[in-house]
């Protein structure tokens, strides 16, 4: 039950399109595909923006959007804005009801 | 609106255990996996274990397998977590967390406030 690998920080301008990686292994991303992607503002409990690797449930901005390739899953925020500032973490189901988080990404916006 | 209201969370000593309680309101409860996530002071989330809608799957991570053990009450609407054997490291804020699935999908959809576990001596 390795964390999966996220880079440790990524930032953009405002309007500027960012995308954070999430690299895990054929037992977890790669075979099962089931990723979802959370938010957190200091303070605050997670929110889901992502779930099943690429949709979106509802209330959630179109700006964000999620695509895997092998045991990697992506997350993009497009048309950066100044509350995309926060923590990002991918999760992914690996296997007998267990689930793996990512190391998590800090989303700086200039 | 989906509400998960964590409590049992305070200080407690090494080797000592502890029992955390979700209470949960605005869904349908016995129809949804749970889950129990925690974070550490200023570190990331870490999956720390699952139970699916009928109490017939539970998954532990690794880190804590054999020590704490998860539970339901469906007939009450709530989610438990024996912890039993705590080390330092187990210091953290757990959430609590509701599975859009009754077995499990790709993640919790919806969180609790957290309760705060702190163990030291």
């Amino acid at each position: 039950q390795s964390a999966l690998t996220q880079p440790a920080s990524v930032s953009g301008s405002p309007g500027q399109s960012i995308t954070i990686s999430c690299t895990g292994a054929w037992s977890d991303v790669g075979r099962f595909g089931l990723v979802s992607w959370y938010q957190q503002h200091p303070g605050k409990a997670p929110k889901l923006i992502i779930y099943e690797a690429s949709k979106r449930p509802s209330g959630v901005s179109h700006r964000f959007s999620g695509s895997k390739s092998g045991n990697t899953a992506s997350l993009t925020i497009s048309g950066l804005q100044a509350d995309d500032g926060a923590d990002y973490y991918c999760c992914s189901f690996a296997g007998s009801g267990s689930f793996v988080f990512g190391t998590g990404t800090e989303v700086t916006v200039l | 609106e989906v509400q998960l209201v964590e409590s049992g969370g305070g200080l407690v000593q090494p080797g000592r255990s502890l029992r955390l309680s979700c209470a949960a309101s605005g869904f349908t409860f016995d129809d949804f996996a749970m889950h129990w996530v925690r974070q550490a002071p200023g570190k990331g989330l870490e999956w720390v274990s699952g139970i699916s809608w009928n109490s017939a799957t539970v998954a532990y991570a690794d880190s804590v397998k054999g020590r704490f053990t998860i539970s339901r009450d469906n007939a009450k609407n709530s989610l438990y977590l024996q912890m039993s054997s705590l080390r330092t490291e187990d210091t953290a804020l757990y959430y609590c967390a509701k599975d859009p699935q009754p077995m499990y999908s790709s993640g919790p959809d919806y969180w609790g406030q957290g309760t705060l576990v702190t163990v030291s001596s």
